[in-house]
């Protein structure tokens, strides 16, 4: 089984501080992604990444980075984080589209607090 | 930009009874997704539905996808108590290539009651 391992499940951070989320896949997929998720919004996705060190950013990019540097691992990023930064956030990965059917994998998610 | 929208947001049903959940995207697409979400759980594939006609069916559960008319819709038979869940549609924008990004919609919260 396809296995997405996200650091932290829960998280408690003060407004300011820098905030690391780190997610790992095992399955050697080329693409991982980032996703906030929030009441009523749904899912929006933050930033992906299709290959080592290669990202592009998603719906709501501002006041975040991310950084791949091995491809198991995607972690995101916030620089300085807001209390508008409260919030679910979950790791996905998948393989490559173009032989397989895009169906992402999901981590049990990260929920952030930032007071 | 792809746009997807589900349709209820929330339903609330008895058991016994069946319903249907609507999904609208806004261009192309040839892929559509359906996911579960538990509280306080992650999401978890339910269907992949790859064509215009695909019906895919899992227990009470069945999809399926009119890329014409660009509706997918789920549906629910005999509503059982272990259903009750959010559940969201995804699409892929068709453009090719390996790299994509899904869209997905704001989710439909199921509850089933006795």
């Amino acid at each position: 089984d396809v296995k997405v391992t996200q650091s932290s499940r829960y998280l408690v951070k003060r407004t300011g501080e820098k905030v690391f989320l780190e997610c790992v896949q095992d399955m050697d997929h080329e693409n991982m992604f980032w996703y906030r998720q929030d009441p009523g919004l749904g899912l929006r996705l933050i930033y992906f990444s299709y290959d080592v060190k290669m990202k592009e950013k998603g719906d709501i990019p501002e006041g975040y980075s991310v950084s791949r540097e091995k491809k198991e691992r995607f972690s995101l990023i916030l620089e300085s984080a807001s209390t508008n930064q409260t919030s679910m956030y979950l790791c996905a990965s998948s393989p490559l589209l173009a032989a397989n059917t895009g169906e992402l994998f999901f981590g049990e998610g990260s929920r952030l607090t930032v007071l | 930009e792809l746009k997807v929208e589900q349709n209820p947001l929330f339903l609330s049903m008895q058991e016994g009874k069946n319903y249907t959940i609507y999904c609208n995207y806004s261009t192309t697409s040839d892929r559509l997704y359906w996911y579960r979400q538990d509280p306080g759980k992650s999401l978890e594939s339910l269907f992949v539905l790859l064509s215009n006609g695909a019906v895919k069916q899992e227990g009470r559960l069945m999809a399926s996808l009119d890329t014409k008319a660009r509706l997918s819709t789920l549906h629910i038979t005999a509503a059982v108590h272990d259903l009750s869940a959010t559940y969201f549609c995804a699409a892929l924008p068709y453009s090719g290539g390996s790299n994509y990004k899904l869209t997905f919609g704001k989710g439909t919260l199921l509850t089933v009651n006795p």
